[in-house]
């Protein structure tokens, strides 16, 4: 099943924080966050491995419960360039490949 | 990081003809993906190619409609067969590699049927 991520959209203006978040049915190994702008392809920006995993990318940040199967990305002082969708991507356990399954998107607007 | 070219960038193309979209990397890779968006949707994985072996299909992807071949470690082709306008979308190619195994995406073949 297809992780499920919350909200659907957020409009933020400059400068202020949002929290995205990725939950899944399945046991989780990993999430992979990513940011789509429009016409573009997505750009990763990072992963999670199990174990309960923090991360911060500049102001963007990310946690993973695993016991949850759940993942949230942390956007601080938001910039402009902030702006697309961001899509998580999660891999399970088993199986031969490490094969991504996409979450439902979230569009962030940042305005001025 | 990698970096992925995709030919064609788009195409226009008739109901019931097939078209082979080109993914090339500028480094030897062993897992290749390849991935449908439509319009303001999220990404669905079609099948992974890995070089050397047949290509793995996901659910509801078949080979006959989506062949696909991986001759070495930096190209991969899909074809999309017999198309109908149901084929539309944006077709993404990506890669595994890096430190941490993340995928890096070509910049897509958007693809319109008529």
């Amino acid at each position: 099943q297809q992780p499920v991520q919350s909200p659907q959209a957020v409009i933020l203006r400059e400068g202020e924080d949002a929290v995205i978040n990725c939950s899944s049915s399945k046991a989780l190994y990993s999430v992979h966050w990513y940011r789509q702008k429009h016409g573009e392809a997505p750009v990763f920006l990072m992963i999670l491995l199990k174990g309960g995993e923090q991360k911060g990318h500049e102001k963007i940040s990310a946690s993973f419960n695993e016991k949850k199967q759940q993942s949230s990305l942390y956007l601080t002082a938001s910039q402009l360039s902030y702006s697309g969708t961001y899509f998580c991507g999660t891999e399970g356990y088993g199986g031969a490949t490490n094969k991504l399954i996409f979450g439902t998107g979230t569009l962030l607007a940042v305005q001025p | 990081s990698a970096v992925i070219s995709q030919k064609p960038s788009r195409d226009i193309c008739q109901r019931g003809t097939s078209l082979t979209i080109q993914c090339q990397v500028d480094s030897q890779v062993t897992m290749m993906f390849w991935y449908r968006q439509q319009p303001g949707q999220s990404l669905t994985l079609i099948a992974t190619a890995n070089q050397g072996s047949e290509a793995t299909y996901e659910s509801g992807f078949v080979i006959d409609k989506f062949p696909i071949s991986r001759p070495n470690l930096t190209f991969s082709t899909l074809t999309v067969s017999n198309m109908s306008p149901e084929d539309s979308s944006i077709y993404l190619c990506s890669v595994e590699t890096g430190r941490e195994y993340e995928q890096y995406f070509g910049p897509g073949t958007r693809l319109t049927v008529t």
